[in-house]
């Protein structure tokens, strides 16, 4: 499967644990977004990366939340402290930078903090 | 990203044209019109992206007003397998922020 993958595709953990989440993008896709969507909502906006270089963070990125990609190929989110108000789907997607072109998004990782 | 209006819902009925509507009358001349997916549980999907000519490719068809304000995707025969979240997007390859989209139910 050459698609975006995502890992887990389930967390559950207690409140205020730390989580991690893992997004392998598309191969030659040197962008990466991480998206966090709630019940009834569109995607909401968190970060990109164009290679290892984060490009913008959204406000909704509190202190508590880090996200990485080291060298420029997979990718980490990480939680810390976590609240119940966290709990959403995690979607990355990855695209080519070069012209214009769609991006492809993962099966997202869903958390559950209790 | 140029902030984009949709209606929060539609119907359609099978074998019908569905046609979607997008408002993006704040739209720059170098964002593009990107529609996407999303089926439940499942992330968003690729449908097809324009600038200023209308597009077609095999899954629906994109109508860009001449002033770039507004879009329309038609989906030419609409199946059951189409009910989905369709979000419009206008971005210049940079971040790419979504709306609430509209959701189609597509009927028998």
């Amino acid at each position: 499967d050459t698609g975006v993958s995502q890992n887990p595709r389930h967390k559950i953990t207690k409140r205020g644990q730390n989580v991690t989440f893992r997004c392998d993008p598309i191969s030659e896709h040197n962008r990466l977004y991480w998206y966090r969507q709630t019940l009834g909502q569109g995607p909401e906006f968190l970060t990109y990366f164009q290679n290892e270089a984060q490009l913008e963070k959204s406000r909704l990125l509190s202190d508590r939340f880090s996200a990485e990609r080291p060298k420029g190929s997979f990718s980490t989110l990480e939680i810390q402290r976590t609240e119940q108000g966290d709990s959403a789907m995690y979607l990355c997607a990855s695209s080519l930078t070069q012209g214009v072109t769609e991006a492809f998004f993962g099966q997202g990782t869903r958390l559950t903090v209790v | 990203d140029a902030k984009t209006t949709q209606p929060p819902s539609m119907d359609c009925a099978e074998g019908r044209a569905a046609n979607l509507p997008c408002n993006h009358s704040t739209i720059s001349g170098n964002e593009y019109v990107y529609w996407y997916r999303q089926i439940h549980s499942q992330g968003p999907q690729y449908i097809i992206h324009g600038l200023k000519n209308n597009e077609t490719n095999e899954m629906a068809s994109l109508i860009i007003t001449e002033d770039r304000k507004s879009s329309t995707l038609i989906l030419p025969h609409a199946t059951l397998r189409d009910t989905a979240v369709y979000y419009c997007i206008a971005h210049n390859n940079n971040d790419m922020r979504f709306g609430a989209g509209t959701r189609l139910t597509v009927k028998p």
